[in-house]
């Protein structure tokens, strides 16, 4: 496809029940990047990913929280004993080889725990 | 730390007139910045960029204005036309690879 996908869309979990967001980036994109978008608030960073190696992850609230891109494409962001501050969309963004090129975002995973 | 403000958080305006979306940062070393519109249920979109080492950048309706010194930026739109209405963010970056995004202003422009 053109654009970033993700995957599911809307993901309604019970409390404690274990999450997994797929991340599709736009093909031939470097850098992969993970936000956290609350209700209205800003995305916030998560972690980022050059090719399959995980340069930063400083932006991951808990353990809890674990992202993969294991052949430097595809990624996905895993929250384990999801919590009802997990509630969120979740937003994947992917960016070509120069520092300063534009991160296009794809359409988001709305997450529900409840 | 919220180093990215956008104290206001919603703007109305009446089509044709000129709509002006505000953003101040903390951090000296951000040098690159941007804004994005995100329409409901969709990811942010780009709409235009500014470097550091510029004080101004247009393209078509949108133009960017960046005062370095005041640690301040803005986004012109003009006119402004009923499909521009959506949630607007700004964003900024210091080279490095994260971005810092504001809470977003949310545009209606009236008919």
């Amino acid at each position: 496809g053109a654009g970033v996908s993700q995957s599911p869309r809307y993901k309604v979990a019970k409390r404690g029940q274990d999450v997994a967001l797929r991340c599709d980036p736009i093909s031939g994109h470097v850098s992969l990047f993970w936000y956290q978008q609350a209700l209205g608030q800003g995305p916030e960073f998560l972690t980022y990913f050059q090719n399959e190696a995980q340069l930063d992850k400083s932006g991951l609230p808990s353990d809890r929280f674990f992202a993969e891109r294991p052949e430097g494409s595809v990624s996905t962001l895993k929250i384990q004993r999801t919590q009802q501050e997990d509630s969120a969309v979740y937003l994947c963004a992917s960016r070509g080889g120069a520092i300063q090129e534009t991160q296009y975002f794809g359409p988001g995973t709305r997450l529900l725990v409840l | 730390d919220q180093q990215v403000k956008q104290n206001s958080p919603s703007l109305s305006v009446q089509e044709g007139r000129i709509s002006i979306l505000n953003c101040d940062y903390t951090n000296s070393m951000f040098d690159y910045f941007l804004w994005y519109k995100k329409y409901p249920a969709e990811g942010p979109t780009f709409l235009i960029s500014i470097s550091s080492i510029k004080d101004k950048n247009e393209d078509g309706r949108f133009t960017v204005f960046l005062n370095k010194s005041a640690k301040h930026l803005s986004l012109h739109i003009v006119p402004s036309q009923p499909g521009d209405s959506a949630v607007y963010f700004c964003a900024a970056s210091d080279l490095g690879n994260d971005m810092r995004f504001g809470a977003g202003t949310r545009l209606t422009v009236k008919p």
